[in-house]
């Protein structure tokens, strides 16, 4: 199947710093998505992007969608504990296949106050 | 309240002894998938559904089982479960039929196989 690098495996922060991660792919997406997971619960939506070079906020996040297709970067500014968890890039590739969605292996993010 | 609920939460089984976990959604979603989660792996999906009787493969299928007779419930079936099924597993669902759609997860489930 499809593989989606992302890096960092895991970042430790000071409360303030801004944050930045990627996800590269050997293939091109259609959709990229980012995903938060707090301590034991499931994945939640943060951004998403349907659009080649398109830059998203959403309040202290970021994320842009490469202009190759073939990866996504997501932003944190002035970070604070509560940003804690696993971050996960997504993509959609389309096409044949269509319904398939393909993670990342994650970057744990961890912030000390 | 819009929800996906998973069940069983933790289960503890042995090798070889079939079992079920349910998934259900009330947000009226076509699209459904299973996901497993092992550390340094990410999310890998299983299975997923486009609709109703529409099932396909995701990237590791091999070892299970996949229904979907009714919109709302998407149960994953291990027919004989092994030790290398240990994982923590998401249900999840999105408006749409192709996922690339906000997906709702679960709650999960915790699965050990000995």
């Amino acid at each position: 199947g499809q593989q989606l690098n992302q890096s960092p495996q895991s970042m430790f922060i000071q409360e303030g710093e801004d944050v930045s991660m990627n996800c590269t792919s050997s293939s091109i997406f259609n959709t990229w998505l980012w995903y938060k997971q707090d301590p034991g619960e499931g994945p939640v939506l943060l951004i998403a992007l349907y659009k080649a070079g398109e830059l998203t906020s959403n309040g202290r996040l970021t994320a842009q969608f490469g202009i190759t297709r073939k990866d996504s970067f997501l932003n944190i500014s002035a970070s604070i504990p509560s940003d804690v968890g696993i971050y996960f890039c997504a993509g959609h590739a389309g096409g044949t296949s269509y319904g398939k969605l393909t993670f990342g292996q994650g970057t744990i993010l961890t912030v000390h106050p | 309240e819009a929800q996906v609920t998973q069940n069983p939460r933790y289960l503890i089984t042995v090798t070889g002894k079939k079992l079920t976990v349910t998934c259900s959604q009330n947000m009226n979603h076509e699209y459904m998938s299973w996901y497993r989660q092992d550390p340094g792996l990410g999310l890998r999906q299983i299975y997923y559904s486009m609709n109703v009787e529409v099932t396909d493969k995701g990237d590791v299928p091999e070892g299970y089982k996949v229904s979907r007779k009714e919109k709302r419930n998407f149960p994953l079936i291990l027919e004989s479960p092994s030790p290398n099924q240990t994982s923590l597993y998401f249900c999840a669902s999105s408006f749409g039929t192709s996922g690339h759609n906000e997906q709702f997860f679960g709650p999960g489930t915790r699965l050990t196989v000995l």
